[in-house]
């Protein structure tokens, strides 16, 4: 069974700063999908990034990049000038393909992220 | 915002009631879950569907169960609920594309 381990219960950073977030991962699998999801106070789950394993390249999407470290089986989410928004807990998640008959995140313990401004 | 409803969002009930978690989408997602999550924790999967008819048991055992008569709705059922059903309970659908589209949850006291 796959693993996700998020080291980080906590973690703050002035405003504008910018904040790494780990989480390693264990898989005998050689294709699989990784996902950052934000879990705002009070509010919905919503996904940050996601990246495929087959892609060497690290996802980006705006303010928010990943490290990508497949032999080491580390993911890690940089948000770069962040923003009293980015305040939430943040959850890495694993994935199997779709269609490989075990389409079921399995989350990690989670990081609580406080941007202090 | 997804378009992936739950209700109640809260709810306070004594021991031994029977309660639904109603859960409903209308992207014509096939795939949905049910997540517990204790405040500030992890999720944990306790069921799933990949369609009309399906469902299967989570990685976490519960009591509950649930339903999938039509691909839109996917309620969760205790039959009589105890205080450590006492939880957040978070309902999420996708498409096969990985992306998990997530309710606003249904926080559940059990005294």
């Amino acid at each position: 069974a796959q693993t996700v381990t998020q080291s980080q219960p906590e973690m703050s950073v002035q405003e504008a700063e910018t904040v790494t977030l780990s989480c390693t991962y264990d898989t005998s699998e050689n294709n699989y999908y990784l996902f950052w999801y934000k879990q705002p106070p009070s509010r919905q789950m919503i996904l940050v990034i996601r990246q495929e394993a087959y892609k060497q390249q690290n996802a980006t999407e705006n303010r928010f990049s990943v490290n990508f470290q497949k032999a080491a089986k580390s993911f890690s989410l940089k948000i770069s000038d962040s923003q009293l928004g980015d305040t939430a807990m943040y959850f890495c998640a694993f994935m199997n393909p779709p269609n490989f008959g075990n389409e079921k995140l399995t989350f990690g313990t989670g990081t609580r992220l406080t941007i202090i401004p | 915002e997804a378009d992936i409803y739950q209700t109640p969002r809260y709810l306070v009930i004594g021991t031994g009631k029977k309660i639904t978690l109603e859960c409903s989408q209308t992207m014509g997602h096939d795939k949905m879950y049910w997540y517990q999550q204790d405040p500030g924790m992890e999720l944990h999967l306790i069921h799933y569907s990949y369609g009309v008819n399906s469902t299967e048991k989570g990685d976490l055992s519960s009591e509950s169960t649930v339903s999938r008569i039509r691909t839109e709705h996917f309620p969760l059922t205790l039959e009589s609920a105890r205080p450590s059903h006492t939880s957040q309970y978070l309902c999420a659908s996708t498409y096969s594309t990985g992306e998990l589209f997530f309710g606003e949850g249904s926080r559940l006291t059990v005294l």
